[in-house]
């Protein structure tokens, strides 16, 4: 099966950038998105099709993907961004969605 | 305003059967993809399943043959059927849907333990 393999943990002072890898096999040729959870609460959608901004979504959050690393960038880290920080993509050889392993941002 | 609301967890024994539903308003079941996601306490979050606008439905391979997706146009609900459930299996589980191959919308999720 697929698997997409993420840093359990990053921190960073605010108003740093956070760059946070999702590594797969070829993950250049699928198509990543990125869900945001903070504790308590249901995930919500910070990246569609590798790059792409849901409504709301502050343009300080970005994303790209090429080769075996996509990233979600994170500009200019404010206390509101600590969360837990997942990729997921849809593995069409085996038909079932994968998730990443989770990335806990902490801002200092 | 899309909003998806689980219902029917709870405690159960191993071994046993759960069925759970989330009801879904602002958008039809029919004509989205609707999955099952879950996170064990303490955990990363985990797919668990998928029906598409056909219908055609796809499992994770830590729950196939032993859990069941399938909607209800009419009352524009989606359904997991869990049976034969484990221990490995208690985890809140969300309802998550989209026009496409990402998560979207999510309800608030439903606690499901299964302990003896």
């Amino acid at each position: 099966s697929y698997v997409l393999t993420q840093p359990p943990s990053m921190s960073l002072d605010p108003g740093e950038t956070a760059r946070i890898p999702c590594a797969g096999n070829n993950i250049g040729s699928k198509s990543v998105h990125w869900y945001q959870q903070k504790p308590g609460q249901a995930p919500v959608l910070v990246i569609f099709y590798d790059s792409d901004r849901p409504s709301g979504i502050p343009e300080r959050f970005s994303g790209s993907n090429s080769g075996v690393t996509a990233t979600l960038t994170i500009n200019r880290v404010e206390a509101g961004d600590e969360a837990d920080y997942y990729c997921q993509v849809w593995d069409s050889g085996t038909n079932q969605n994968v998730f990443g392993s989770g990335t806990k941002v902490t801002v200092l | 305003e899309v909003q998806l609301v689980e219902s029917g967890g709870g405690l159960v024994q191993p071994g046993g059967s759960l069925r759970l539903s989330c009801a879904a308003s602002g958008l039809p079941v029919s004509g989205n993809y609707m999955s099952w996601v879950r996170q064990a306490p303490g955990k990363g979050l985990e797919w668990v399943s998928i029906i598409f606008r056909s219908g055609s439905t796809y499992y994770a391979d830590s729950v196939k043959g032993r859990f069941t997706i399938s909607r209800d146009n009419s009352k524009n609900t989606v359904y997991l059927q869990m049976n034969t459930l484990r221990v490995d299996d208690t985890a809140v589980y969300y309802c998550a849907s989209s026009g496409d191959y990402y998560f979207e919308y999510w309800g608030q999720g439903t606690l499901v333990t299964v302990s003896s």
